[in-house]
C-alpha cells in the first residue's frame, strides 16, 4: 500500500522557521517526482512546490519563493518542506502528493499524504 | 499562468440524482492534461479523473470526466451518499507550476 506520512507541523511565530517531512512507504520514491501542496483553512488547495527524482529540477510557487526550499533523501525515502520567514498567510495543512510515474515532465498527483498543519501566530 | 473556473461554487442535489460540474480554463489545456479530486472533510484529496476523462484506479464508473481545450465537465452519474464532498480540477503537463480551481462543494439537497 502506497503511504505518504507528513510531520513537523505546529505553532510558529512570524518569522519563525519550520521543517517538514514526508516519509513514504510502500513504493520507492526514486521513481517519482514528489510535490508539496497546501490548504489555507477554509480554503482550496495551492501547489507549493515540485522536486524531480534526483533533484535536478525544483520549483517554487511565486508566494514561498525565496523562503521555502524543498529537499528529498532517496535512500531514506522521504521528502523535507524547509519553511523559513513565515508568515500568517502560509498558515495552512501541508501536503505530501506523489506525481504518477510517466515519460511526462509534468503529471497528475495519484496519491497525497493526509497532511499536517502549520499555523503562524 | 492557466487559471481554472469551477462552477456552480455550490451544487445542492439529492442521493440518485446526477450531478455535472464544470472547470474553465483560461487558455486551452494543452492535450486534455486535466485532473479532477474529490475531498471529504479532514481529509487529503483523493484523484478521481485524470487526462480529462481517465478514471483513476478503483474509482466507481458513476464518475466521469469529459471535455477539451477550455471546457471540462465531472459528471456523476448517480449520486450515492458518500459522494458528497468538495471537488477540484488541475491542470498539468506543460508547466511546473500546477494549478487547482477553486472547488466545488457537492451538498446535500
Amino acid at each position: 500500500e502506497v503511504l505518504l506520512v507528513e510531520s513537523g507541523g505546529g505553532l510558529v511565530k512570524p518569522g519563525g522557521s519550520l521543517r517538514l517531512s514526508c516519509a513514504a512507504s510502500g513504493f520507492s520514491i526514486i521513481s517519482h517526482n514528489m510535490k508539496w501542496v497546501r490548504q489555507a483553512p477554509g480554503k482550496g488547495l495551492e501547489w507549493v512546490s515540485s522536486i524531480n527524482s534526483g533533484s535536478t529540477y525544483i520549483y517554487y510557487a511565486d508566494s514561498v519563493k525565496g523562503r521555502f526550499t524543498i529537499s528529498r533523501d532517496n535512500a531514506k525515502n522521504s521528502v523535507f518542506l524547509q519553511m523559513n520567514s513565515l508568515r500568517a498567510e502560509d498558515t495552512a495543512v501541508y501536503y505530501c502528493a506523489r506525481e504518477v510515474y510517466s515519460s511526462r515532465s509534468y503529471d497528475f498527483f495519484d496519491h497525497w499524504g493526509q497532511g499536517t498543519l502549520v499555523t503562524v501566530s | 499562468e492557466t487559471v481554472l473556473t469551477q462552477s456552480p461554487g455550490t451544487l445542492s442535489l439529492s442521493p440518485g440524482e446526477r450531478a455535472t460540474l464544470s472547470c474553465r480554463a483560461s487558455r486551452s489545456v494543452s492535450s486534455n492534461f486535466l485532473a479532477w479530486y474529490q475531498q471529504k472533510p479532514g481529509q487529503a484529496p483523493r484523484l478521481l479523473i485524470y487526462d480529462a476523462s481517465n478514471r483513476a484506479t478503483g474509482i466507481p464508473d458513476r464518475f466521469s470526466g469529459s471535455g477539451s481545450g477550455t471546457d471540462f465537465t465531472l459528471t456523476i452519474s448517480r449520486l450515492e451518499p458518500e459522494d458528497f464532498a468538495v471537488y477540484y480540477c488541475q491542470q498539468y503537463g506543460t508547466s511546473p507550476m500546477y494549478t487547482f480551481g477553486q472547488g466545488t462543494k457537492l451538498e446535500i439537497k
